[in-house]
């Protein structure tokens, strides 16, 4: 069984258009989590929500939208796809909020923008 | 804010040599750290982790300890294998305020040839 899972694995797309990642964990966690790496491996937030509440929102363009329809899945919608958004984006969820509470993550979503 | 910084790679290595991979960081309050790690082409696996001060982490023959006079935790391991070529990420978590988040180090690429 598979703890976190995303759709889909390869996303290519022009610029423009819209796309949406989903994000399921089967673990029973409260939080959940979205994160970019770019070309260079770095790695870094983009948004987090426990409870479906959003409690992390870093300073990521208004065309990300992220949508927790209930506690076990966390969508990534993107509007207005743009070149430099070509990226591996992997969804992460945790049992709650505590500072010793790991993250398990997704396989990744490698989007590329032409 | 917190911060990671770990010692710039790529890292190479013959069969059964000695690894040590650097990682200092900086945080308020009482952080956990963690070390991850991607294999090529898959999302990340928790390594090891500590939660407090001089907690060692171990796992697959990999260790760090969590030292709070030099904010350091360390990844060792005495005999690196052909199957630990990945990239490793040190990363802090805290708790309280805005903190809920990983904070990743860029990385530290290792080869560990034949």
């Amino acid at each position: 069984d598979t703890a976190v899972s995303q759709t889909p694995k390869y996303l290519v797309t022009q610029m423009g258009n819209d796309k949406s990642i989903k994000c399921e964990q089967n673990l029973g966690h409260d939080t959940m989590y979205w994160y970019k790496q770019d070309s260079k491996k770095f790695l870094k937030i983009m948004f987090s929500y426990n409870n479906k509440e959003l409690i992390i929102n870093e300073t990521v363009p208004n065309r990300f939208s992220p949508k927790s329809p209930d506690k076990a899945h966390l969508n990534l919608h993107i509007n207005s796809l743009e070149l430099g958004d070509s990226a591996v984006y992997f969804c992460a969820s945790s049992q709650d909020l505590a500072s010793r509470d790991t993250q398990y993550f997704g396989p990744g979503t490698r989007l590329t923008v032409l | 804010g917190n911060s990671v910084t770990q010692m710039e790679g790529p890292v190479t290595l013959s069969e059964e040599a000695f690894l040590t991979i650097n990682c200092t960081y900086t945080a308020t309050g009482y952080p956990s750290l963690f070390w991850y790690v991607q294999y090529p082409g898959e999302g990340l696996q928790l390594l090891l982790k500590a939660t407090k001060a001089d907690d060692k982490g171990s796992n697959k023959g990999f260790e760090a300890t969590y030292r709070k006079e030099t904010t350091s935790f360390h990844l060792e391991k005495g005999s690196v294998q052909v199957s630990d070529s990945a990239v490793y990420f040190c990363a802090l978590q805290n708790s309280g305020g805005s903190n809920y988040k990983l904070t990743f180090g860029k990385g530290t690429l290792l080869t560990v040839n034949p």
